[in-house]
């Protein structure tokens, strides 16, 4: 059974401090991993990784990814209250690039 | 900019009603998927569809139907709701293997 763990499952931070989030995966027929952001509706698309230690970068998030170890970070350095949000971690597998999901990791960025 | 839409944001139902949710989509996608998302469980897989007629069980598509007849369309039908089908429920679309899938707002569900 394809497997995808996050953590932590909850963050409490401060405007200005740096979180970095976990997502470690245990899925058959990997394709790719990618990161979501959730706030009061749709999942928003982040960043999609499909090779190792090739970090990926958008303004003050950036994501990499260990195919060795299976799994991946999420960094947000100087955390302003708009990063509040439920992100989410996916494994793609397969031809069709069906995901599996973590739990997703609540973050409150506190001013 | 990929646009999904699902037909409604929040839906109360009864018990053993047949329950229709929609999910249209403007990219030509060829993958379209409904998941349901319930707090402390995430984001669950229902049914997917890699083209039109297709379809193939997700992870969780016990009470639950779909129907593809156009591209662009995709619809998820509970036959006979029941109260645990209370949800969040998100339809997504995605092109193949190397983009993204594409989220729409989601439909709240509550089967009173």
């Amino acid at each position: 059974e394809d497997k995808v763990v996050q953590s932590p499952l909850s963050l409490v931070v401060h405007e200005g401090d740096t979180v970095t989030l976990n997502c470690s995966y245990e899925v058959t027929n990997f394709r790719s991993l990618l990161w979501y952001k959730q706030e009061k509706k749709a999942p928003t698309f982040l960043f999609m990784l499909t090779s190792s230690g090739i970090e990926k970068k958008s303004g003050r998030l950036s994501s990499i990814l260990d195919k060795k170890e299976l799994f991946s970070i999420l960094n947000i350095t100087a955390t302003q209250t708009g990063d509040s949000a439920v992100y989410l971690c996916a494994a793609a597998t397969g031809a069709n690039s069906k995901l599996t999901f973590g739990k997703g990791i609540t973050l409150s960025v506190r001013p | 900019d990929v646009k999904v839409t699902q037909s409604s944001r929040y839906l109360v139902k009864r018990t053993g009603e047949k329950v229709f949710l929609e999910c249209v989509q403007d990219m030509d996608h060829e993958n379209m998927f409904w998941y349901r998302q319930d707090p402390g469980l995430g984001l669950r897989l229902i049914y997917f569809s890699y083209d039109v007629k297709m379809k193939e069980k997700g992870d969780i598509p016990e009470g639950y139907s779909v129907s593809r007849e156009k591209k662009e369309r995709f619809s998820l039908i509970l036959e006979s709701a029941s109260t645990n089908q209370t949800s969040m429920y998100l339809c997504a679309s995605g092109s193949d293997s190397n983009q993204p899938q594409h989220f729409g707002d989601g439909t709240r569900l509550s089967i009173l």
